[in-house]
């Protein structure tokens, strides 16, 4: 069985400052590892994805996202935010051949003028 | 390509009211999924499909029918609408299982059940 738990239900950030998303996964087996975006009334878009392979991950819009086994975490981050940012973003994991998806809560992002 | 369509984008059913919301690819997908979303709760899998005639649950059936006669189209079915079924639906395609490849998802269809 996995899990996920994003630390943070809400982050709020200035335009233009880093931004950091925080996630904890558990999984018996080699995970595979999901960041997905939802804008307002839009269905998911995938940010990145880790499959074992590089432990640093890049994505769309200028993220990236690191896979670290040892604390079982895999933190999205963003060096400078954009307004357009301002989204729900999920971590999601799985087994690498598996059906089903475990999504994460959520945190929502407010990017601030 | 249109990706992953849905219909209706929203809907308000009457308790005990039966339905159906529509989804469709474009994109020859072999794995397709329903999803509800929650406030607080992400996504949960509903049912799932590996290929046309195959159905599978997942994490919340209760309540849900579905049936994949073709590759495109992975109707879901509400037996008898409950308010516990207001919600946002989502479906989703993938062209290799959903671990190891990108989940392309609908707009989704918000559903009230009164």
């Amino acid at each position: 069985a996995q899990s996920v738990t994003q630390l943070d239900s809400h982050v709020s950030v200035s335009e233009g400052t880093p931004v950091l998303l925080r996630c904890n996964y558990s999984s018996s087996y080699s995970p595979s590892l999901f960041w997905y975006v939802q804008h307002p009334n839009k269905g998911l878009q995938l940010l990145l994805k880790y499959t074992s392979a590089a432990t640093l991950v890049k994505g769309i819009n200028g993220f990236e996202a690191e896979f670290k086994k040892s604390e079982t975490s895999f933190h999205l981050t963003k060096p400078s935010a954009h307004m357009s940012d301002a989204a729900e973003y999920f971590c999601v994991v799985s087994g690498t051949n598996d059906y089903k998806l475990s999504f994460g809560a959520g945190t929502t992002v407010t990017v601030r003028a | 390509n249109a990706g992953v369509t849905q219909t209706p984008k929203f809907q308000v059913l009457k308790t005990g009211q039966s339905m159906t919301l529509q989804c469709a690819q474009d994109m020859n997908h072999e794995y397709m999924s329903w999803y509800r979303q929650d406030p607080g709760m992400g996504l949960r899998l509903i049912h799932y499909s590996v290929g046309a005639g195959i159905t599978d649950q997942g994490e919340v059936p209760n309540g849900y029918n579905v049936s994949r006669s073709t590759t495109e189209d992975f109707p879901l079915r509400l037996l008898s609408a409950a308010p516990s079924q207001t919600s946002v639906y989502f479906c989703a395609s993938s062209s290799r299982t959903p671990g190891t490849d990108t989940q392309y998802f609908g707009p989704g269809t918000r559903l009230t059940v009164l």
